[in-house]
């Protein structure tokens, strides 16, 4: 089976500070996709990121980067010098490479950034 | 261009009631998922139409059934509404390859009271 665990409920930071959502993920799969989202107020997600298995870089996008390791299963996402732009709930989420598209969400983290 | 678009925003039913969600998928994308995402988790898959077939379907009881049509919009219908079906329904677009990702739509607020 598939999971996805983010521990952190939520993290509070003050503008301009860096902070680390983490996401673990669980499967058997040896291949399979990882991806972020962004769910503001407004309910809607947004797309972050998609990272294939078989590519450990990591990579960065303006003040966004994640953090890819294979060998601790873990996924985890970085923004750098926070703005109150950024307060929302941060989804990561696994997709099998076999069947059908099927998104496995994590519980999310609330970002909560405060001026 | 515009994006995933789903009908209505909100929604209050009686239990008992029936209730259709609609969603429009980005234009050129064939595959439309749907999610229910209860307050505070994170959304549950539910149900995948690819090319006007169900690929996948979630652990949901019968109650929940859903189509696409011929310019791969979908509706979500749910029977026999209960009070634990009140959640944000999202609809995600995609190409519909496991690889590619989903584009979400903003959402259908169903209150059940």
């Amino acid at each position: 089976a598939q999971k996805v665990t983010q521990a952190q409920t939520e993290i509070s930071v003050v503008e301009k500070e860096d902070v680390t959502l983490d996401c673990v993920y669980e499967t058997r799969d040896t291949t399979y996709y990882l991806f972020w989202y962004k769910q503001p107020p407004s309910g809607e997600l947004v797309f972050l990121i998609r990272r294939n298995s078989f590519d450990e870089q990591n990579e960065i996008s303006g003040r966004y980067s994640w953090n890819f390791q294979k060998s601790t299963s873990s996924f985890n996402f970085t923004i750098t010098a926070s703005q109150v732009v950024d307060s929302a709930v941060y989804f990561c989420a696994l997709n099998r490479d076999t069947g059908f598209q099927k998104l496995v969400f994590g519980t999310g983290t609330r970002l909560l950034v405060s001026p | 261009d515009a994006g995933v678009t789903q009908s209505p925003t909100h929604l209050i039913k009686t239990r008992g009631q029936h209730v259709t969600l609609r969603c429009s998928p980005i234009s050129g994308h064939k595959s439309v998922s749907w999610y229910q995402q209860v307050l505070g988790q994170g959304p549950q898959f539910i149900f995948q139409y690819y090319e006007k077939e169900e690929r996948g379907r979630g652990n949901f009881p019968d109650r929940f059934s859903a189509r696409q049509f011929p310019n791969y919009s979908s509706e979500l219908n749910v029977n026999a509404l209960l009070l634990g079906d009140s959640a944000l329904y999202l609809c995600a677009s995609s190409l519909g390859r496991r690889d590619t990702e989903a584009f979400f739509g903003q959402g259908t607020r169903l209150t059940v009271v």
